[in-house]
């Protein structure tokens, strides 16, 4: 069975450009998470999708947004970069979502603004 | 809001010593719990979960943890480590019930470093 793959696996954007990450979960995986993870703050929540619907969303401004598609892949954008946007986001599948099931990540988007 | 505390930042062992990962969370609730480990170069992978039940969960590779609710803690235990269990761990914790409702709060991580 072929893991949660996250494209593109890095990427260079300078300051008040614009970023989507994609994500392609676990087949049969209707739940997309999305977490952004920096040495300072650790994992935080950005947002979960569920069967194209938003079901949960962390503490993140609007410039902050995402998807998720009829087949469960899911995209996430970022607006208006910032430098402190830098991090790297991961992605996370699941067949029901936190907390009744277990969460499989993907190997992560490395975003770095210059 | 919950919040999850992982008290060790880096932890450096000998090969057969013993671990213990401290972790406590902040939620008076019901509480589903995990601890999840990013061995280099790889993704998050799940070590283990406790959502009820015996209080002692085993998990792979040999490890378990404890959930103690008058401590609110969850500590990641060990008995003899090695070399490949260096790693970061991370503890997590989401509101539980049986809803699915909810994200994972996690911890900051702590650092295993395991000297051959």
């Amino acid at each position: 069975k072929a893991g949660v793959t996250q494209t593109p696996r890095y990427l260079i954007k300078t300051r008040g450009q614009q970023v989507t990450l994609s994500c392609s979960p676990i087949s049969g995986h209707r739940s997309v998470s999305w977490y952004q993870q920096t040495p300072g703050q650790g994992l935080q929540f950005l947002f979960e999708y569920f069967s194209e619907t938003q079901r949960n969303k962390g503490n993140f401004p609007g410039r902050f947004s995402g998807r998720q598609f009829s087949n469960s892949r899911s995209e996430m954008n970022v607006s208006t970069l910032e430098l402190g946007d830098s991090a790297l986001y991961l992605c996370a599948s699941s067949f029901l979502g936190a907390p009744t099931g277990e969460l499989f990540f993907g190997e992560g988007s490395r975003l770095t603004v210059l | 809001a919950q919040s999850v505390s992982q008290h060790n930042h880096h932890v450096i062992l000998s090969e057969a010593a013993s671990l213990e990962l401290g972790c406590n969370y902040s939620y008076g609730g019901t509480v589903n719990l995990f601890w999840y480990v990013q061995y280099p170069g790889q993704h998050l992978q799940l070590l283990l979960k406790y959502f009820s039940g015996d209080p002692l969960v085993k998990g792979i590779k040999g490890f378990e943890a404890e959930f103690i609710k008058s401590k609110f803690s969850f500590n990641l235990r060990k008995p003899s480590v090695q070399w490949s269990d260096t790693a970061e761990y991370f503890c997590a914790v989401n509101e539980g019930g049986g809803g699915s409702q909810g994200n994972l709060i996690f911890g900051k991580g702590t650092k295993l470093s395991v000297k051959p």
